[in-house]
């Protein structure tokens, strides 16, 4: 149980174009989703932190109009990279916590996306 | 906000011998102490987890231990094997998850 999907798994893009990455909990309702980045050889670094039908949470530093989060069911949140740039590239991870679970307070994380733009 | 500090950075040692990876952590509010292993270009993995009301938790050849009073928590992964090569981050959590900045371990034959 327990799982997290995100789609697409890579992508490639041409500068100034939007890129959707979808992030869904195949088995249980995920309350809150987190979008994660990842830079080669670094640490996760939350981007946003996202409640079902509510506006999206975003951390100090991480543009809102430029990461478009929507989670707009219990199952999916997407994140929108609007007019990406080439320092945008990176591995872009999803997590969820829900309700049901044995463990609550524990996030699952989905496999992860790799945007690369060109 | 939260502050995870992460050491060492890098750990290489030999199988069967232990390994030990340390965090500390500045909000005395996080109650959640997960570690995960990330293999390159995959999701992190939760390996072991401890919550504040514990000092000690253990799961076969890996455990964690907790000091809330002094802020700081460790993974020990005894009898390595080189498939405990991955890369290792340490969260804390109080509602939204704080990473480390990882400790890349290598196992060597």
């Amino acid at each position: 149980g327990a799982v997290v999907s995100q789609h697409p798994s890579r992508v490639i893009c041409k500068s100034g174009t939007s890129v959707k990455i979808e992030c869904r909990s195949l088995d249980f309702q995920a309350t809150t989703m987190f979008w994660y980045r990842q830079f080669p050889k670094q640490s996760l670094m939350l981007m946003a932190t996202s409640n079902e039908g509510s506006k999206a949470t975003y951390e100090q530093g991480v543009e809102k109009d430029k990461f478009l989060i929507n989670h707009a069911s219990l199952t999916l949140s997407t994140l929108t990279v609007t007019s990406a740039h080439p320092e945008d590239s990176s591995f872009y991870i999803c997590s969820a916590r829900g309700t049901g679970l044995a463990a609550p307070y524990e996030q699952y994380f989905g496999p992860g996306t790799r945007l690369t733009v060109t | 906000g939260e502050n995870v500090e992460q050491h060492p950075s890098t750990l290489s040692v030999q199988e069967g011998d232990s390994a030990v990876i340390k965090c500390t952590y500045s909000d005395s509010a996080s109650n959640y102490f997960p570690w995960y292993k990330q293999e390159l270009g995959k999701r992190p993995q939760l390996i072991i987890d401890i919550r504040s009301n514990v000092g000690e938790k253990k799961d076969q050849r890996i455990a964690v231990t907790l000091n809330k009073t002094a802020k700081h928590f460790s993974l020990h992964i005894t009898e390595t094997q080189p498939e405990d090569s991955a890369v290792y981050f340490c969260g804390t959590s109080y509602g939204k998850l704080t990473f480390g900045q990882g400790t890349i371990l290598t196992v060597h034959p």
